[in-house]
């Protein structure tokens, strides 16, 4: 296992709700990366966090959004939540931008209804 | 725009057959494709990878072939076990571009019947 921890890792949310996610990288990390991965698919990326500044965005509306914090960890907020948001997102930390290896956490199932 | 491709969607083998899972990517300055295998509700783990100034590199039952020219790379796991069922997954980054994302194939669930 990784030392990439992610939580919660279950949630349910309504429509129109905002949500938080939480990821603690691998120690040693400092770039963290957000996917999300619907039922059946591969994992899409939504955006890299390197020591505290977005380093690269996926195709995903401005209502997700992150932060990475001085120790690495990093959150990702989505607002507005919509039907298709329930998808499992997944946290991947790496020892730099430039490192290829990338661990992923556990992951957050998140269903809105 | 970015894209991987994936094939078979599905792969049902016999134990102690091989098993081969294709993938051909878009972005020609891809340099980096690692596969991912995926166990129902866990995270995708690191099987092995690959760099572009690398046509093959084989770890035990898992190997993984890369052809720069077509754009292709391929997963071969031999002496297949129970234990190798999971979905799998190919990827493509770019090691320093502007971010090292990566972008994942639509995934193949493999089989391994006893």
């Amino acid at each position: 296992e990784t030392g990439v921890t992610q939580s919660p890792t279950h949630l349910i949310k309504t429509r129109g709700q905002q949500v938080t996610l939480r990821c603690s990288s691998q120690s040693g990390h400092n770039t963290v990366s957000w996917y999300q991965q619907a039922l059946g698919q591969g994992p899409q990326f939504i955006f890299q966090y390197y020591r505290e500044e977005e380093n690269g965005r996926g195709n995903f509306p401005p209502r997700f959004s992150g932060l990475q914090f001085p120790n690495y960890s990093s959150e990702l907020n989505v607002n507005a939540l919509e039907l298709d948001d329930s998808a499992l997102y997944l946290c991947a930390s790496s020892t730099d931008q430039l490192i290829e290896t990338q661990y992923f956490g556990p992951g957050t199932r998140l269903l809105v209804l | 725009g970015e894209n991987v491709e994936q094939h078979p969607s599905t792969l049902s083998v016999q134990e102690g057959d091989s098993a081969v899972i294709k993938c051909t990517y878009s972005d020609s300055a891809s340099n980096y494709f690692p596969w991912y295998k995926q166990e129902l509700g866990k995270r995708p783990q690191l099987i092995i990878d690959i760099r572009s100034n690398v046509g093959e590199k084989k770890d035990q039952r898992i190997a993984v072939t890369l052809n720069k020219t077509a754009k292709h790379f391929s997963l071969h796991i031999t002496e297949t076990q129970p234990e190798d069922s999971a979905v799998y997954f190919c990827a493509a980054s770019i090691i320093g571009g502007a971010t090292n994302k990566l972008i994942f194939g639509t995934g193949t669930l493999l089989a391994v019947q006893p």
